[in-house]
């Protein structure tokens, strides 16, 4: 069965410094992975995903994520962190071949300070 | 991008009463719809996948008789939850795929938080 950790439910950081949330999943084949953000009482929007190609994956934002099969992460890092940043976030698996369901880690809650 | 209409974004109901939750996508023909809950400062939990014309299929754990899914066509899947209860106080967000595959993006609704009283 696919599931999904992200590790640490809070991350603070200062504005203007690096941000470095974590996601490891779990599959026995290869998944398609995905970085969703949630605003307060809102739905969630994609930042990025990985399916095939570059293991490297630019979303908006300036957000990025690097798929380490070796590793089975998918860590999402921004450079320079926003106020506007600040919000929670969700890595998220699917399956080849799957009715495109999608598997929520815990989700993280990003607070940026001044 | 795509869009996908949740309404209401709130509601409030009496205990017993059944409330019904609509998912709409605007511009594209949605396949299959995805309802979820979601627990304060929790995750998303899949309660049931709905694809145009066939009957929902359920999670485990997911009462089928208490939250009724209808996905009469490709831009409709409407939630009932039906005989509410303080329990079923929650916030339930549609997503809604283009394609049966696990490759092209889940587009969401903006959520309905539902308080039931």
């Amino acid at each position: 069965a696919q599931s999904v950790t992200q590790l640490g439910s809070h991350v603070s950081v200062s504005e203007g410094a690096l941000v470095l949330l974590r996601c490891n999943y779990s599959s026995s084949v290869p998944p398609y992975l995905f970085w969703y953000v949630q605003y307060p009482n809102q739905g969630l929007q994609l930042l990025l995903k990985y399916t095939t190609g570059a293991t490297l994956v630019k979303g908006i934002n300036g957000f990025e994520a690097e798929f380490k099969k070796s590793e089975t992460s998918f860590h999402l890092t921004k450079p320079s962190a926003h106020m506007s940043d600040a919000a929670e976030y969700f890595c998220a698996v699917s399956l080849l071949g799957n009715t495109g369901k999608l598997i929520f880690g815990q989700g993280t809650t990003l607070q940026v300070k001044p | 991008g795509a869009v996908v209409s949740q309404h209401p974004s709130w509601v409030i109901c009496k205990s017993g009463t059944s409330v019904k939750i609509e998912c709409r996508s605007l511009d594209f023909q949605a396949t299959t719809m995805f309802w979820y809950r979601q627990f304060p400062k929790q995750s998303l939990m899949l309660m049931a996948t709905s694809n145009e014309g066939s009957k929902a299929t359920y999670e485990q754990g997911v009462e089928k008789d208490k939250f009724l899914i209808n996905h009469a066509s490709l831009t409709l899947s409407t939630l009932t939850v039906t005989s509410a209860h303080p329990e079923d106080s929650s916030f339930y967000i549609c997503s809604a795929r283009v394609g049966t595959t696990g490759r092209t993006e889940a587009f969401f609704g903006q959520g309905t938080r539902l308080t039931v009283v």
